[in-house]
């Protein structure tokens, strides 16, 4: 089954531990990205990829890190998180750059306190 | 930076009411535009894309969508929603310069009481 998985789905952790966002996809997609999701503010991208060892920043980086070893593994990095880093987060893969469709994962719950 | 509006929020209907979620957007040059949704505890999945040709789109479950190049929209529309249609709907958009970069807007809640 086609898909993008994502790890941990649910994280409470403490402010300044860094954590680990895995996502992973499994249809050879070249093109990988980041979003959060706040309330009453939609998804915004946090980083992009447009293929191996290519990521850019999307409209709201800091804080995060990426990187993109692999074709089918996109983790994002939190080196040292913050209240205001608590959210939903969703990864998500397309064929090739954004004008394909965007086949996203679970989201993630991530709690800061 | 670009951005992009959604005016309806919250948006309560009976079934088979008719729907209609504005977009607007504030790229003045190509773009391609998207309307995704998210049904509850589901992942956010594509309803219909416009990247050119005929303004009037066709997505899945009925929706379709009308991109109007002079007013920057692009509003989704369903003649007749149903129970099932309870969901959030997102706008989104990308544009030549660089289509890596998406832009969503904030949502709209629909709830449909059967």
């Amino acid at each position: 089954e086609a898909q993008v998985t994502q790890n941990p789905r649910y994280l409470i952790t403490v402010t300044g531990k860094k954590l680990t966002v895995t996502c992973s996809q499994n249809m050879n997609h070249e093109y990988m990205s980041w979003y959060r999701q706040d309330p009453g503010l939609g998804l915004r991208q946090i980083y992009y990829s447009m293929n191996v060892e290519v990521t850019d920043k999307g409209d709201v980086p800091e804080g995060y890190k990426v990187s993109r070893k692999e074709k089918r593994n996109f983790p994002l990095i939190l080196e040292s998180p913050s209240p205001n880093q608590t959210s939903l987060y969703f990864c998500a893969s397309s064929r090739r750059q954004g004008s394909y469709e965007q086949y996203f994962g679970p989201g993630t719950r991530l709690t800061v306190t | 930076a670009q951005s992009v509006s959604q005016h309806n929020h919250h948006v309560i209907l009976s079934e088979a009411a008719s729907l209609e979620l504005g977009c607007n957007y504030s790229y003045g040059g190509t773009v391609n535009l998207f309307w995704y949704v998210q049904y509850p505890g589901q992942h956010l999945q594509l309803l219909l894309k416009y990247f050119s040709g005929d303004p009037l789109v066709k997505g899945i479950k009925g929706f379709e969508a009308e991109f109007i190049k002079s007013k920057f929209s692009f509003n989704l529309r369903k003649p007749s929603v149903q129970w099932s249609d309870t969901a959030e709907y997102f706008c989104a958009v990308n544009a030549r310069g660089n289509f890596n970069k998406f832009y969503f807007g904030s949502g709209t809640k629909l709830n449909v009481k059967p």
